[in-house]
């Protein structure tokens, strides 16, 4: 079966300092890789995917994520974090061969402060 | 650029009542999901169309839910005896298929029900 695991509730982070969400995910087959941000009574926005290539994927607003596919890994990261950075992070899976749908983990709210 | 529209963002409801939400997406996109969210929790799939074509429903979505999209444009979801359960935020997804490269989904900002 699909799954994402964000193991973090919550990541704090003092701005100006580089940040990281981690995400690691479990799919029989090839994965699609994606992280969206929401921001309170919001739908999702779409920061960036990883689809094949390149295991360092670049993104919206700066941030980044590295596919490790050895450890079933798709973290976020961003070099300089912003106050206004501060929202609810989700990762999510597709299984190429498993359909459309996205499989969604719990989310990671990420907390920046001044 | 108009980005995915759904109507209404709040809905609040007598258990029992039978509600419907819409969804209008992105207009050239050909694919159009629904997923529910609960507090603190990630969306969860419920259905996806292709063009006016069902093509995958989840086992969330129990005999009491219905989804259409009649001319392969807007869809609706309509919940019907509405249970306390059934409290979520509602959210729609459009894609383009196949695209250039996996297009990603696009989501709405969602319909809040709330259940009394």
């Amino acid at each position: 079966a699909q799954s994402v695991a964000q193991p973090e509730d919550q990541v704090n982070v003092a701005e100006g300092n580089p940040l990281t969400v981690k995400c690691t995910y479990s799919v029989s087959g090839n994965p699609y890789l994606f992280w969206y941000v929401q921001y309170p009574n919001r739908g999702l926005q779409f920061l960036l995917k990883y689809i094949t290539g390149d295991n360092l994927v670049k993104g919206s607003y700066g941030f980044e994520a590295e596919f490790n596919k050895s450890q079933t890994s798709f973290h976020l990261k961003k070099p300089s974090a912003l106050v206004s950075d501060s929202a609810l992070y989700f990762c999510a899976v597709r299984d190429v061969q498993a359909g459309t749908a996205l499989i969604f983990g719990k989310g990671t709210t990420l907390s920046v402060s001044s | 650029d108009t980005g995915v529209s759904q109507n209404p963002r709040h809905k609040i409801t007598k258990r029992g009542q039978n509600v419907t939400f819409r969804c209008d997406p992105i207009s050239e996109h050909n694919r159009l999901y629904w997923y529910r969210q609960t507090l603190g929790q990630g969306p969860e799939f419920l259905t996806y169309f292709q063009n006016e074509a069902q093509l995958e429903k989840s086992r969330l979505l129990s005999d009491r839910f219905s989804a259409e999209r009649p001319k392969g444009s807007f869809s609706t979801l309509e919940i019907q005896r509405t249970e306390q359960g059934d409290s979520a935020m509602y959210l729609c997804a459009s894609s383009l298929y196949p695209g250039a490269g996996n297009q990603p989904q696009h989501f709405g900002d969602g319909t809040r029900l709330s259940i009394l």
